[in-house]
């Protein structure tokens, strides 16, 4: 299996631009995690997915963020408007179990850059 | 859910020596994982370790959980410079779903 896919690795975009991020979760696997990370805050849980239904959205920093499943196999994590504290590295992982008590596997990360 | 509480932030060793990380969480748990991040990628999974275990193995990690002291070490044997990474423990407790990362051990190998 390629493990976790995401796209694109990196982006630079300005303030007030919209931006899109996508994952391909491992296939078989029922959970998707959307993670934030920066110096400052560290690792940070954005939202999970089980089974294509969002979960627990509540680290969603606000209504500027937005994410979807539509499949199995698919999700964004889209950011409108942009603004340059939304500069991190973001990572999405995947699960083989209904929830976090099993391992995750992490793709590689999208750092985003907004200016 | 919880976060687990890495010590120390940072950890300098010589190459062949061994290195020990602790963490401490604060409710009982379900499991706890260990996890591995090398600069500039994503975090890749080492070990998990159920409440009922005291001990496990994997390669040259050791991984130990006392749950009357809500705490738990990784050790790395005979480390090498591709061991140089951050380390991050996630306590899973009962009705959690999700995990929480705290800030890491910072370890260096140095060759």
């Amino acid at each position: 299996d390629a493990g976790v896919i995401q796209s694109p690795r990196h982006e630079v975009t300005e303030m007030g631009q919209e931006v899109t991020l996508r994952c391909k979760p491992i296939s078989g696997h029922n959970s998707l995690f959307w993670y934030r990370q920066t110096m400052m805050r560290g690792l940070e849980l954005l939202i999970y997915f089980n089974n294509n239904v969002p979960i627990d959205d509540s680290g969603m920093p606000e209504d500027r963020f937005s994410a979807k499943m539509p499949n199995a196999s698919f999700s964004t994590l889209k950011i409108q408007p942009s603004e340059p504290r939304d500069s991190a590295v973001y990572f999405c992982a995947s699960s083989p179990g209904g929830g976090g008590g099993d391992e995750q596997y992490f793709g590689p990360g999208t750092r985003l850059t907004v200016t | 859910s919880q976060q687990g509480e890495e010590d120390p932030q940072a950890l300098s060793i010589q190459e062949g020596e061994n290195a020990t990380m602790n963490c401490s969480y604060k409710t009982s748990i379900n499991n706890l994982q260990w996890y591995r991040q090398n600069s500039g990628r994503g975090l890749v999974h080492l070990i998990l370790i159920r409440s009922n275990e005291r001990e496990k193995h994997s390669g040259r990690l050791r991984v130990t959980l006392d749950t009357s002291k809500k705490s738990s070490s990784l050790l790395i044997t005979a480390s090498r410079a591709a061991d140089t990474a951050s380390y991050f423990c996630a306590p899973l407790s009962g009705s959690a779903r999700q995990l929480t990362f705290g800030s890491g051990t910072q370890l260096t190998v140095l060759p």
